[in-house]
């Protein structure tokens, strides 16, 4: 089974300053990972995927993350937070089932930036 | 813009009367998905569609049902609605059931009175 663990429900972070976002996951096999954003009253929009190659992916909003094998992380980054950057921050994995890949996503993650 | 369709985005129905959520899409994807999302919590698939295959999660109530009568539509029916049914439900789309990127609607807000 997998599951994808977000430390953190609530990440306070100052404008200018670095967002970090950790997503660990459990996985017999390599995953598939991504990260998605939800604004209020919005459904989820996509950031980021790792699928296969460079470990290192770099999303939309000036998002990266890094798939760290090793360590079964995605923790996802930005060196300078926007006040924009305001959302909810779901991480998902996603393994083959039947035929269909079916993400399982973490619980989420707030992140609140303050002027 | 091509996009995924939620109506309505709030619904208020009284505990034990049927509901129906609809949602539609333009991107012509094959697979359609419906999660449930209760506060603070993850996303929780209730079942997908691969064109016309339907797909029920094992642990999705029997007084959920989906249908999808065309590529396009999907219905999401609460039969019997109680008030733990109270949540955000979300439609998405993926071009094909790989590891695919998803398409989220906006949701529809749900309150059982």
């Amino acid at each position: 089974a997998q599951s994808v663990t977000q430390l953190g429900s609530h990440v306070s972070v100052s404008e200018g300053a670095l967002v970090l976002l950790r997503c660990n996951y459990s996985s017999s096999v390599p995953p598939y990972l991504f990260w998605y954003v939800q604004y209020p009253n919005q459904g989820l929009q996509l950031l980021l995927k790792y699928t296969t190659g460079a470990t290192l992916v770099k999303g939309i909003n000036g998002f990266e993350a890094e798939f760290k094998k090793s360590e079964t992380s995605f923790h996802l980054t930005k060196p300078s937070a926007h006040m924009s950057d305001a959302a909810e921050y779901f991480c998902a994995v996603s393994l083959a089932s039947g035929g269909s890949y079916i993400p399982t996503f973490g619980r989420g993650t707030s992140l609140i930036v303050h002027p | 813009d091509a996009m995924v369709i939620q109506n309505p985005r709030y619904q208020v129905t009284q505990f034990g009367k049927p509901v129906t959520l609809s949602c539609s899409q333009t991107l012509n994807h094959n697979v359609m998905y419906w999660y449930q999302q209760k506060s603070s919590q993850a996303p929780k698939l209730l079942f997908h569609y691969y064109d016309k295959d339907f797909n029920n999660e094992a642990d999705t109530p029997d007084n959920f049902q989906s249908r999808r009568p065309n590529t396009s539509f999907c219905f999401l029916d609460i039969r019997s609605p109680g008030l733990g049914d109270a949540a955000m439900y979300l439609c998405a789309t993926s071009r094909d059931p790989g590891p695919e990127t998803q398409y989220f609607g906006p949701g529809t807000r749900l309150l059982v009175l």
